[in-house]
């Protein structure tokens, strides 16, 4: 079974604070993407790294960066975190020749 | 651009009933089309793909998915809704962009309630 696992479930941050949210996946998958899940909006991808190193931006890079060191872990960064940035963040894998993404459970952001 | 329309945002059907989720795409060549399903607390799980084929595609926990071409339509189904399907249901269509890369659009997502 593929795993994709994160850091926290819930996350509570101040604003201003720099925040890190860290996904792992078990299943060698090439390519990692983050998103965010809001009420209405669906998911709206923030960025994607194709491979180790590389970072693409999404629909919605602003406020956020990402890091892909090694293969299996891609790290969402708030540098300055703010309320709006309050969210449901879900981090993604697959393999790169196919479209099917495997999701993990889920972080909830709360930003006060 | 691609889009994905669920019209529905909130569905309620009563255990054992029918179930039926539209989902309506916007792509000029083939889409690959997916449903993903969110329990409460969790992450996605996709239910089922299309990619070509048989326009009746089967998927896991009963459900089932018809490709429409002509209504650019992947509406999901089952025949006898558990009360353990509540839980919101994401279509998206997924295509390559000009960049090379693919790139999947997920809907707003369609939340379902099943009362007894």
């Amino acid at each position: 079974d593929v795993k994709v696992t994160q850091s926290s479930r819930y996350l509570v941050k101040r604003t201003g604070e720099k925040v890190f949210l860290e996904c792992v996946q078990d299943m060698d998958h090439e390519n990692m993407f983050w998103y965010r899940q809001d009420p209405g909006l669906g998911l709206r991808l923030i960025y994607f790294s194709y491979d180790v190193k590389m970072k693409e931006k999404g629909d919605i890079p602003e406020g956020y960066s990402v890091s892909r060191e090694k293969k299996e872990r891609f790290s969402l960064i708030l540098e300055s975190a703010s309320t709006n940035q309050t969210s449901m963040y879900l981090c993604a894998s697959k393999v790169s020749a196919t479209y099917e993404q495997y999701f993990g459970p889920g972080t909830r952001l709360t930003v006060t | 651009a691609q889009s994905v329309t669920q019209p529905d945002i909130h569905i309620t059907v009563s255990e054992g009933a029918s179930l039926e989720l539209r989902c309506n795409y916007s792509y000029g060549a083939t889409p690959y089309l997916f449903w993903y399903v969110q329990s409460p607390g969790q992450g996605l799980q996709l239910l089922l793909k299309y990619f070509s084929g048989d326009t009746l595609v089967q998927g896991i926990k009963g459900f089932e998915a018809e490709f429409k071409r002509s209504q650019s339509s992947f509406n999901l189904r089952k025949p006898s809704v558990h009360w353990s399907d509540a839980a919101e249901y994401f279509c998206a269509v997924a295509m390559m962009n000009s960049g090379g890369y693919q790139k999947v659009t997920f809907g707003t997502g369609t939340k379902l309630q099943v009362i007894p």
